[in-house]
């Protein structure tokens, strides 16, 4: 059964710092892997997605990367903004046959100006 | 180009009843997931409807039951309802699943849920 972790629970940085959000999983035949952002009781907006043929993806200040083998993902953010504060999730979907997201519990990430 | 809608935003209901929860997809899409997201929790699934039929279900009880019409559109039905029923409930759409491929999911703003 794929389980996804996420580490840490809550982070609290002043702003400027670059950081790093972990996400690990146990199941390595994932199809994809997504870093999503939630502000408090919104939805989910899509920050980046990995296919399990990629190692990285860029958008902007945001950079993930994706290793399948260890079983591990990091979202990385540079020069953090208070306007980044949010929780930030990941999600992984199986191989064909599986068409669901397993997410995990998300890191709070609170910027402080 | 409209995203994913779900109506209401918010509601309160009481132990014991029902409640149905709407959903409209991204245009093009004809695929829908629904997902129960608990406070402080990551979202789980519930089930997932694609052709006006349930294709994939997640470990919830029969209390929640679903239903997608002919323009795509999905409803989620939950009968005798639980304290712990009480959550966030979120919807995605997507691309068919022709082929098995697995396409992006894009989510609504959710309805959220409170049962007293």
């Amino acid at each position: 059964k794929q389980e996804v972790t996420q580490i840490p629970a809550a982070l609290s940085v002043p702003e400027g710092e670059n950081l790093v959000l972990n996400c690990s999983f146990t199941d390595s035949a994932i199809y994809n892997l997504q870093w999503f952002r939630q502000d408090p009781g919104k939805g989910l907006t899509s920050l980046l997605l990995i296919q399990s043929s990629q190692r990285e993806q860029t958008s902007g200040r945001l950079n993930a990367s994706l290793d399948k083998s260890s079983g591990r993902s990091t979202l990385y953010i540079a020069a953090s903004q208070p306007g980044d504060s949010a929780t930030y999730l990941c999600a992984v979907t199986g191989t064909s046959g599986t068409y669901k997201y397993i997410f995990g519990t998300g890191t709070r990430l609170k910027v402080l100006a | 180009d409209a995203g994913v809608t779900q109506s209401p935003t918010h509601l309160i209901k009481t132990r014991g009843q029902q409640v149905t929860l709407r959903c409209s997809p991204k245009s093009g899409h004809d695929t829908v997931s629904w997902y129960q997201q608990a406070l402080g929790q990551g979202p789980q699934f519930i089930f997932q409807y694609y052709e006006e039929e349930e294709r994939q279900r997640g470990n919830f009880p029969d209390r929640f039951s679903g239903h997608q019409f002919p323009n795509y559109s999905s409803e989620l039905n939950v009968n005798a309802l639980l304290l712990g029923d009480s959550a966030l409930y979120l919807c995605a759409s997507s691309p068919g699943l022709a082929g098995g491929l697995f396409y992006e999911q894009y989510f609504g703003p959710g309805t959220r849920l409170t049962v007293t």
